[in-house]
């Protein structure tokens, strides 16, 4: 079992839903991140919160808004997505975000949008 | 742009052969992580390599780091059918990111 618990496991949206991704770890760990991953296709970095402050975003489209309400929560709200944005969502941690910082990812939530 | 190419993209092998995969870039790294992902799962870390010319061993894993550090090498001995996955190998870039290479899918077959 991973320590990174990511709810729901599967989703499906229409196009004008809002809904919520949920991440969570209790390592400690004080980065969290987010990856998007296609079909056969590595994870793509969307964003990445240091010390629950947003410290990376990938110039990503503003219908993927990222929370940090404390180190132990990470969350993903969606609204408005398109069909494209269609994958496996990964939520991912590790100790500090250092350059050798090794990440533990969670197993995802598989996403489609109808 | 790819930072980190792999090679092969696809490698389908029976059990109890050996296989090699390969990582490489025309940048230097601080270190390079491999990971796999099974199907339906999150990538899982199998190592980290920090120092130029390191060979780890993990069981029938042997991961080496090339002495110039701008490549690396994944090699199973005898693989099962539990070797099966996408292998990734991932390096930080001069922005601080980690960037994944494409991912080599590796099928065994008993």
């Amino acid at each position: 079992d991973t320590e990174v618990t990511q709810t729901p496991k599967h989703l499906v949206m229409g196009m004008t839903n809002k809904k919520s991704l949920k991440c969570e770890q209790h390592m400690g760990h004080r980065a969290m991140y987010w990856y998007k991953q296609k079909a056969k296709k590595p994870p793509e970095l969307m964003f990445v919160y240091s010390y629950e402050k947003l410290s990376i975003n990938e110039s990503v489209p503003s219908r993927f808004s990222p929370e940090c309400p404390n180190s132990s929560l990470l969350n993903l709200h969606l609204h408005a997505l398109q069909p494209e944005d269609s994958a496996l969502y990964l939520c991912a941690s590790s100790p500090d975000g250092g350059e050798n910082s090794p990440l533990h990812f969670g197993n995802g939530t598989r996403l489609t949008v109808t | 742009t790819q930072l980190l190419e792999q090679s092969p993209q696809f490698l389908s092998i029976q059990e109890g052969e050996n296989l090699t995969v390969y990582c490489n870039s025309s940048s230097v790294f601080s270190s390079l992580q491999w990971y796999r992902q099974e199907p339906g799962e999150g990538p899982v870390l199998l190592v980290t390599v920090v120092t130029g010319g390191e060979v780890k061993k993990l069981k029938r894993l042997t991961f080496q780091f090339g002495d110039a550090r701008k490549d690396s090498s994944l090699h199973i001995t005898a693989a099962q059918t539990g070797d099966t996955g996408l292998y990734l190998c991932a390096g930080t870039d001069s922005w601080g990111k980690l960037q994944f290479g494409a991912g080599t899918q590796v099928v065994v077959t008993p």
